[in-house]
């Protein structure tokens, strides 16, 4: 079985400061761990993801994440904050990289940015 | 990226109704579709997966009489609530992919209310 923990469930950060939202997985295979952005009462957007090879992803919009096995950890950042950032984020893990599969997600970190 | 898209966007209905919500991928053919529910400041739970032409596989836990998943065309998927109670009210949240795709596509949500 798979699980995901999101530690913090609200993170305030000033406009400008470094965005860190943590994230540790639970897996019993490889995983396969997601980044995902939700905007008040829409869908989940990908921010990016981990699959093989590079343990450092760059995504969308500044993001990145790096994939730490020895520290089951998949943390999400960026280096500067923007009032645009503001919104729920989800951590996911998965057993295969493919679309096709199961995603199981963390509990989301709801980001407010400040000015 | 692709684009899947739901309706209604948000319904409201008597205790003892059905609803039907649909899922669609616009610009793509999904092999996949996946339908979550989400409740307010919480995680998205998988309710059940969907294969083209297939029956769909539910969870463990959720009803698969009360949630209904047809899913009978590659571009559409649809869940219907039977006999909805007031604790089916939630944000129900589908997610479409295909083979060869590296991700699942979210829809924007459905927020079903029932009184």
């Amino acid at each position: 079985a798979q699980s995901v923990t999101q530690l913090g469930s609200h993170v305030s950060v000033s406009e400008g400061a470094l965005v860190l939202l943590r994230c540790n997985y639970s897996s019993s295979v490889p995983p396969y761990l997601f980044w995902y952005v939700q905007y008040p009462n829409q869908g989940l957007q990908l921010l990016l993801k981990y699959t093989t090879g590079a343990t450092l992803v760059k995504g969308i919009n500044g993001f990145e994440a790096e994939f730490k096995k020895s520290e089951t950890s998949f943390h999400l950042t960026k280096p500067s904050a923007h009032m645009s950032d503001a919104a729920e984020y989800f951590c996911a893990v998965s057993e295969s990289p493919g679309g096709g599969n199961k995603l199981t997600f963390g509990t989301g970190t709801q980001l407010k940015v400040e000015l | 990226g692709a684009v899947v898209s739901q309706h209604p966007s948000w319904v409201i209905c008597k205790s003892g109704t059905s609803v039907k919500i649909e899922c669609r991928s616009l610009d793509f053919q999904a092999t996949t579709m996946f339908w979550y529910r989400q409740f307010p400041k919480q995680s998205l739970m998988l309710m059940a997966t969907s294969n083209e032409g297939s029956k769909a596989t539910y969870e463990q836990g959720v009803e698969k009489d009360k949630f209904l998943i047809n899913h009978a065309s590659l571009t559409l998927s649809t869940l219907t609530v039977t006999s909805a109670h007031p604790e089916d009210s939630s944000f129900y949240i589908c997610s479409a992919s295909r083979l060869g795709f590296g991700e699942q596509f979210f829809g924007p949500g459905t927020r079903l209310t029932v009184l």
